[in-house]
């Protein structure tokens, strides 16, 4: 496709299940970044795939999170046992080299009840 | 450790008015420096980038000029448009470090005809 992609738009789910988000980057971008957007955090960093390695998952908040990159394209995040606190707008961006511009999906609104 | 500090908003113009917001960076090495936009109901939108001291960037009538000396990035407009009314954002990526984008918590402009 011309952009970044992510699914579902919008999740809502009870507290303690587990989500999967779904990015798929711009075709031929080899770097992939996760980010998250709440009201009381901004915008934070969460973990980006070099390939399909992950150099840096400094972000990620806790063990419940985790995220995999396959085939080098489609990556997903999955939030296990989730808590309110998880309720934040989920962005994934891509860049054409590890050192590119990087180009955001339009997120996943995420609200655990 | 890095870290991007912009001018509290909301910002409030009427069409046709001087923009500038300011922004100010902390990092431990030599940072590339960009500027997001986000318009209502959009997803992130890199507006103009400056990856060296004294480059400026500009975009869409938008300038910003990279000071060192200042730790500066401070966003100008001549004469701003309805359609700029969009959140704001500041950011940073260390060169030869992590790939991650630092942001600012960004602000909020309205423009009013």
């Amino acid at each position: 496709g011309a952009g970044v992609s992510q699914s579902p738009s919008n999740k809502v789910t009870e507290k303690g299940k587990d989500v999967e988000l779904r990015c798929d980057p711009i075709s031929g971008h080899t770097a992939l970044y996760w980010y998250r957007q709440s009201l009381g955090q901004g915008l934070e960093f969460l973990i980006y795939f070099q390939g399909n390695s992950a150099p840096d998952k400094s972000g990620l908040p806790s063990d419940r999170f985790s995220a995999e990159r396959t085939g080098g394209s489609v990556s997903t995040l999955t939030i296990q046992r989730t808590q309110q606190e998880d309720s934040a707008v989920y962005l994934c961006a891509s860049s054409r080299t590890l050192r590119g511009d990087q180009f955001f999906g339009p997120g996943t609104r995420l609200t655990v009840l | 450790g890095d870290s991007v500090t912009q001018m509290e908003g909301p910002v409030t113009l009427s069409e046709e008015a001087f923009l500038t917001i300011n922004c100010t960076y902390t990092a431990t090495g030599y940072p590339s420096l960009f500027w997001y936009v986000q318009y209502p109901g959009e997803g992130l939108q890199l507006l103009l980038k400056a990856t060296k001291a004294d480059d400026k960037g500009s975009n869409k009538g938008f300038e910003a000029t990279y000071r060192k000396e200042t730790t500066s990035f401070h966003l100008e407009k001549g004469s701003v448009q309805v359609s700029d009314s969009a959140v704001y954002f500041c950011a940073l990526v260390l060169q030869g470090g992590s790939e991650k984008l630092v942001f600012g918590k960004g602000t909020k402009l309205t423009v009013n005809p």
